[in-house]
């Protein structure tokens, strides 16, 4: 039943490994988001996807890669991890990019790099 | 760069005790949310306000956005220790939510 789901939870390595994440929604959503949230708790967009297309894209370092297989899905890779990668990263969804959207989050991977 | 302020930035009351929070900024947003946060979790929806000067109650909790579209407030009457929580505003501009910091609250029983 879960709407927004993630995995891992938890993903703890070394610095210069590559890792991905993977989020799923089962909603019908058309677009999609990740987030991260540094220790401060401040949410910062990384990237949004609209009906697998790439709309929003900030001031992410190369290393980060989404990529949006379809509507349901938006996995993030990370290349050649750093200490400052460190966060919680949150994948949302939500119906459309109209503002006012209620945006649905999953719960987290926590990203721990040593 | 728009930003959006919350303050305080952490408050710890008793059970009981009425609380007010803020959400401010210098823009001008089409609409503007507020989510709480709960410990390893996401984010989830508590409130959108549209329209200047609109008051939205949510049993305890009554949201108001400011008359010109740039600030909100988040008022708890009576607050329980399930209130618990980072709440966190966010202001819809060019297609994309602007993020408020979040004020950590906790009610003490």
């Amino acid at each position: 039943d879960t709407a927004v789901s993630q995995t891992p939870k938890y993903l703890v390595t070394q610095m210069g490994n590559d890792k991905s994440i993977k989020c799923e929604q089962n909603l019908g959503h058309d677009t999609m988001y990740w987030y991260k949230q540094d220790s401060k708790k401040f949410l910062k967009i990384m990237f949004s996807y609209n009906n697998k297309e790439l709309i929003i894209n900030e001031t992410v370092p190369n290393r980060f890669s989404p990529k949006s297989p379809d509507k349901a899905h938006l996995n993030l890779h990370i290349n050649s991890l750093e200490l400052g990668d460190s966060a919680v990263y949150f994948c949302a969804s939500s119906q459309g990019i109209v503002w006012g959207n209620e945006q649905f989050f999953g719960p987290g991977t926590r990203l721990t790099v040593l | 760069t728009q930003l959006l302020e919350q303050s305080p930035q952490f408050l710890s009351i008793q059970e009981g005790e009425n609380l007010t929070v803020y959400c401010n900024s210098s823009s001008v947003f089409s609409s503007l949310q507020w989510y709480r946060q709960e410990p390893g979790e996401g984010p989830v929806l508590l409130v959108t306000v549209v329209t200047g000067g609109e008051v939205k109650k949510l049993k305890r909790l009554t949201f108001q956005f400011g008359d010109a579209r740039k600030d909100s407030s988040l008022h708890i009457t009576a607050a329980q220790p399930g209130d618990t929580g980072l709440y966190l505003c966010a202001g819809y501009s060019n297609y994309q939510l602007i993020w408020g910091a979040g004020t950590k609250l906790i009610i003490k029983p």
